[in-house]
């Protein structure tokens, strides 16, 4: 099955700094990459999202790559603020497999 | 769009007994509905699979007969949590799929069982 391996598991920034979170997949089939933030007790929600046919796709701030022959992908946000500070979750799968893996969070502390 | 409700948010229940959270997709037909386990600052973990009218298929090491799940329409799951002991205690997290690929969470239930 999929495996999906996230680093840091940490990370600690200045507002303003730039952050970058990094994952990597095994299973060579997945084309379906999305990143979740996860508040302090609150739902996971969908940020942004990339399937292997495309190697960037930016919103705003944030932005994500895909290698799809290294099978990394990431996650960069410009200009952090502090209601940046969150976890963030990657995960993999198969489009219409439904079933998504995830990796094991990185938390994120942006600093005033 | 895409809201998905849970209920209830928080429960504290005795040890043995039965405790159900309901999942619910407030603005779409949910034909996937995935219930999670999160235990505090790791990943989430998935427990189930559910499709509507169909019986849910439990990940490795999941009891189905302690983790009872029910996907009776195309708008409602539910987990229900039999004979709950203090390691059944978690943040649990459904999420719904209306087609492929994007999951929408919902606001998770805090059970404590005591």
């Amino acid at each position: 099955g999929e495996n999906v391996e996230q680093h840091p598991s940490t990370l600690s920034v200045q507002e303003g700094d730039s952050a970058v979170i990094k994952c990597t997949y095994s299973d060579s089939a997945s084309n379906y990459f999305p990143w979740y933030k996860q508040e302090l007790g609150k739902r996971p929600q969908l940020i942004i999202d990339i399937r292997s046919n495309v190697g960037e796709k930016k919103d705003q701030r944030i932005a994500v790559t895909l290698n799809k022959t290294a099978k990394h992908f990431s996650l960069h946000i410009t200009e952090t603020q502090p209601e940046d500070s969150a976890v963030y979750f990657c995960a993999a799968t198969i489009s219409g497999y439904s079933t998504l893996t995830f990796g094991k969070g990185t938390m994120l502390l942006v600093s005033p | 769009g895409a809201v998905v409700s849970q209920h209830p948010s928080r429960v504290i229940c005795k040890s043995g007994t039965s405790v159900k959270i309901e999942c619910r997709s407030l603005d779409f037909q949910a034909t996937t509905m995935f219930w999670y386990r999160q235990f505090p600052k790791k990943s989430l973990m998935l427990m189930a699979t559910s499709n509507e009218g169909s019986k849910a298929t439990y990940e490795q090491g999941v009891e189905k007969d302690k983790f009872l799940i029910n996907h009776a329409s195309l708008t409602l799951s539910t987990l229900t949590v039999t004979s709950a002991h203090p390691e059944d205690s978690s943040f649990y997290i459904c999420s719904a799929s209306s087609g492929p690929d994007t999951q929408y969470f919902g606001p998770g239930t805090r059970l404590t069982v005591l």
